[in-house]
């Protein structure tokens, strides 16, 4: 079983549409929640990273976390086209510094 | 440049040969990783640097992958008799040492390995 479980998609949605993107993972010491948007021949860039459980929003998007059930995660609301890309969530525990990824989840928005 | 740089972007070399990849990090980053990424997959942990020295090389997938940090900025992968297997994106990953844990990794573009 790998660490970190995500849906790799391909996800379409039209534009303006809220879009859901989620992980499971196996590990309960996973304190440090991130979620990496990657373009196309790109390296991951970070949009959002959570500490333990909780809610965090900037701008449209949300990042959710829920420890108990091991689960996290990524709303975006009134997509645009400009978000196409593969979405990554990692994560950490608090005294490591080795960054667990998931598979990705690739997201077209159609105009 | 202000980003984390990465030589060769795209390297093809036949079954066998050694390869060495470069990263050159953002300036005052302490903190340095080396990915690997498969077609369709997440990237993959192989060592994490803190300063000059490997803090964490548990990634490494065997004895013919090597990593090493000198002067604790330039980066260099170095791979040992290549097999078809190790074809891959391999991304590099700086960071301020106090930010690693917020996951502010920078990552480069990427050198994308062909063995053929």
């Amino acid at each position: 079983q790998k660490e970190v479980e995500q849906d790799p998609g391909p996800l379409s949605v039209p534009e303006g549409a809220i879009v859901s993107l989620n992980c499971t993972y196996s590990n309960s010491a996973f304190q440090y929640f991130m979620w990496y948007r990657q373009y196309s021949r790109k390296g991951p860039e970070l949009l959002m990273y959570t500490y333990s459980s909780g809610n965090k929003e900037d701008g449209r998007f949300t990042a959710q976390v829920d420890k108990s059930s091991k689960y996290i995660s990524l709303f975006i609301r009134d997509s645009q086209p400009s978000d196409s890309a593969t979405y990554l969530c990692a994560m950490k525990e608090d005294n490591f510094n080795k960054f667990y990824f998931g598979s990705g989840t690739k997201l077209n928005v159609k105009p | 440049g202000a980003g984390v740089s990465q030589t060769p972007s795209n390297k093809v070399t036949e079954k066998g040969k050694y390869v060495e990849l470069r990263c050159d990090p953002i300036s005052g980053h302490t903190a340095l990783y080396w990915y690997r990424q498969s077609l369709g997959q997440g990237p993959e942990f192989l060592i994490y640097f803190q300063g000059t020295g490997a803090a964490d090389d548990s990634g490494l997938p065997n004895d013919r992958f090597f990593a090493v940090r000198p002067e604790g900025s330039v980066s260099t992968l170095k791979i040992q008799r290549t097999e078809r297997g190790d074809s891959a994106v391999y991304l590099c990953a700086s960071s301020p040492w106090d930010r690693v844990n917020t996951g502010e990794l920078f990552f480069g573009e990427g050198s994308r390995l062909t063995v053929l």
